[in-house]
């Protein structure tokens, strides 16, 4: 067990709908971090947040947005849904941006049908 | 842009035989980091090892070995005696960045240990 938990282990919507996914970081943990995983595109970086400030993004879709609460948690939220869309969604956290070793929690698989 | 690339997409081998993962990685950073996940069947990226660029010694970890060539720009991980714990599939990344931060990964390599 990482420390990392994710909400929901599994979603599945229509095309068009919009989706929030929640994770929770491990305490003391600063930075989260965003990836999607799908069998076109494979392990892709979306977004990182540190502190609640985004820190650097990566191929994340305009319908895409992220953010970061003053509790650490944080919310990926997904919009316009595409059949696409349907990927695991992995939340990761670390120390801050300067710590080499992120931890996964265990995804959201979403399936947008 | 940096590029990791993992020519096997699944390898086979019988317990207790040796099995090396290959990745070969561009980049046009001089300092850079190479990381090694592991995604067991339940899904959860376990972290494997990290290395700077300009470390490189080869590094083991009990059954887990490392080789890192930068004249070659390969970042080998080989399992001697593999076990059917060992099934997994395997992720080579890079960071460019100071820390890890946009990650980026390979296609990743299934490995299938046979009893």
């Amino acid at each position: 067990d990482s420390g990392v938990t994710q909400t929901p282990k599994h979603l599945i919507t229509a095309t068009g709908q919009r989706v929030t996914l929640r994770c929770s970081p491990r305490s003391g943990d600063l930075s989260v971090y965003w990836y999607q995983q799908s069998l076109d595109q494979g392990l892709q970086f979306l977004i990182h947040y540190y502190n609640g400030e985004e820190r650097a993004k990566g191929n994340i879709l305009e319908r895409f947005s992220a953010q970061q609460f003053p509790d650490l948690h944080s919310e990926l939220n997904l919009s316009s849904l595409e059949l696409g869309d349907s990927a695991l969604y992995f939340c990761a956290s670390s120390v801050d941006p300067t710590a080499w070793k992120q931890y996964f929690g265990p995804g959201t698989r979403l399936t947008v049908l | 842009a940096q590029k990791v690339t993992q020519a096997q997409t699944e390898i086979s081998v019988v317990e207790k035989e040796d099995v090396t993962l290959d990745c070969v990685y561009e980049t046009r950073d001089t300092t850079y980091y190479l990381f090694w996940y592991k995604q067991p069947p339940s899904g959860e990226l376990v972290f494997l090892i990290r290395r700077n660029s300009f470390d490189e010694q080869n590094e083991i970890s009990g059954r887990y070995s490392w080789n890192f060539q930068k004249s070659t720009s390969s970042f080998n991980f080989t399992i001697t005696a593999s076990q059917v714990v060992d099934s997994a599939v395997y992720f080579c990344a890079l960071s460019e960045a100071r820390g890890n931060e946009k990650l980026t990964f390979g296609t990743g390599t299934r490995l299938t240990i046979i009893p």
